[in-house]
């Protein structure tokens, strides 16, 4: 079965930093682009960016540029999404998913459950 | 980067058809993908590129194209398909990158 497990649930203090990851399994990890997705609460879904574990070619989408740092291990089909310096505004739900690049077009095919990070002091 | 607009609710009696539309110049170029989310739980792909739906996916759903808009319609909707609905497509900007729309609320009556 194709999947992506994410981390569990994350409550840091403003100011901590924090790494989540995202594992895939049931297929060829290294060959498809993983993307970041932010859910702030009651909102709605935010690109963040996506890297090509084969690579670690990454794209951080321009408005989050430098808030955040994506990367990925191949050996061990994981990316991760890291911040060095947590604010109360990065309180979110954090999902990543597979890109699935076809002739006609790109799509988040496969989704992870989500990593829910809370930021509070 | 693009934007991708969609109308923020849409309401649906059982049974009948609701067409969710998504608009933005990226889709000039770039075929939409669509993603329902049902409360707590992560978004699930429900169509993507001219017309193609995931395996799994009931056939009530079906995609269409035209210009800067793309559309998502649920023919026959149930109540298991209340949900937010989200439109997606590489950003026109030349770079590798993709935006999501803004959602829709989709309530059945």
């Amino acid at each position: 079965e194709v999947q992506l497990e994410q981390s569990g649930a994350e409550v840091k203090e403003p100011g901590e930093s924090l790494k989540i990851s995202c594992k895939g399994s049931g297929y060829s990890f290294s060959t498809h682009w993983i993307a970041w997705v932010r859910q702030m609460p009651g909102k709605g879904l935010e690109y963040m960016g996506i890297i090509y574990p084969g690579d670690s070619d990454t794209r951080n989408s321009p408005s989050l540029q430098g808030q955040v740092t994506i990367s990925a291990d191949k050996s061990t089909s994981t990316a991760y999404l890291q911040w060095s310096s947590l604010k109360a505004s990065d309180t979110a739900m954090y999902y990543c998913a597979r890109i699935y690049s076809g002739s006609q077009a790109d799509a988040f095919d496969i989704w992870g459950r989500g990593t829910l990070v809370t930021v509070s002091s | 980067s693009s934007e991708l607009t969609q109308d923020p609710a849409v309401s649906v009696a059982l049974g009948q058809t609701v067409r969710i539309t998504c608009q933005g110049h990226s889709l000039r170029i770039y075929y939409a993908s669509w993603y329902q989310q049902k409360p707590g739980q992560a978004p699930v792909l429900v169509m993507y590129g001219k017309n193609n739906r995931p395996s799994g996916i009931p056939d009530r759903f079906s995609g269409s194209n035209s210009g800067n808009t793309a559309s998502l319609t649920i023919t026959g909707a149930q109540a298991e398909d209340e949900a937010d609905y989200y439109c997606n497509s590489r950003d026109s900007n030349g770079d590798h990158h993709y935006v999501f729309g803004t959602g829709t609320k989709v309530t059945v009556l």
